[in-house]
């Protein structure tokens, strides 16, 4: 069976600060990554995908894949508290090709002025 | 463009009584998915349909049942609720694409079953 894990959390930065969010898979086959934010009371919005060994930037946010390792890892840069929210790790492409996500069950992040 | 919608957005029901979700989207995707959600479980897999014509089960399927009426609409029906089935149910969709294969989220339906 194909796992994600994270840390539940809470994680929490001062505001300014850089908040690094880990997730880890079990599938080494795995193809494709995503990170979703979802605030308390709101669905989950994509907020970054990556597919290849190395760093992807968006803004604040870069996304951080280890294939070798079997991590993926998000830094929020400049954190702010509009920024606190629960962040899921979302992983697909594994054995038997299925494009079908795992979730992770996602960390909270607390930013505090 | 509105997205992936779902209706209702609340719902209370008793022990037994019926209902369905209603999900649409616009983003021409082939793939939709229903989702439910409690408190320290995280997103579990109620069902999904890989293109128009097609639905499968997911991970927690028992109790439910699943109609792709066209590319657009997927729905989800509860036969007969249960306290157990109180969650917080999402509707996604996506290109279906192998590796590309980004959801979309709907905002949900809370249901409360007595």
């Amino acid at each position: 069976q194909k796992e994600v894990e994270q840390n539940s959390g809470p994680l929490s930065v001062p505001e300014g600060a850089i908040a690094s969010l880990n997730c880890t898979y079990s599938d080494r086959v795995s193809q494709s990554f995503f990170w979703y934010r979802q605030y308390s009371g709101k669905s989950p919005e994509l907020i970054m995908s990556i597919y290849s060994n190395g760093d992807k930037e968006d803004g604040r946010f870069t996304a951080q894949l280890n294939k070798a390792s079997q991590y993926v890892s998000l830094l929020i840069r400049d954190s702010q508290p509009s920024d606190s929210a629960t962040y899921l790790c979302a992983v697909n492409g594994g054995a038997g090709g299925s494009y079908i996500p795992t979730f992770g069950r996602g960390t909270s992040l607390i930013v505090h002025p | 463009n509105a997205g992936v919608t779902q209706t209702p957005k609340f719902q209370v029901l008793k022990t037994g009584q019926s209902m369905t979700l209603q999900c649409a989207q616009d983003m021409n995707h082939n793939s939709m998915y229903w989702y439910r959600q409690d408190p320290g479980m995280g997103l579990r897999l109620i069902y999904y349909s890989a293109s128009e014509g097609t639905t499968d089960k997911g991970e927690v399927p028992n109790g439910y049942n699943v109609s792709r009426l066209n590319k657009r609409e997927f729905s989800l029906r509860l036969e007969s609720a249960a306290p157990s089935q109180t969650s917080v149910y999402f509707c996604a969709s996506s290109a279906g694409r192998f590796n590309y294969n980004e959801q979309f989220f709907g905002p949900g339906t809370r249901l409360t079953v007595l």
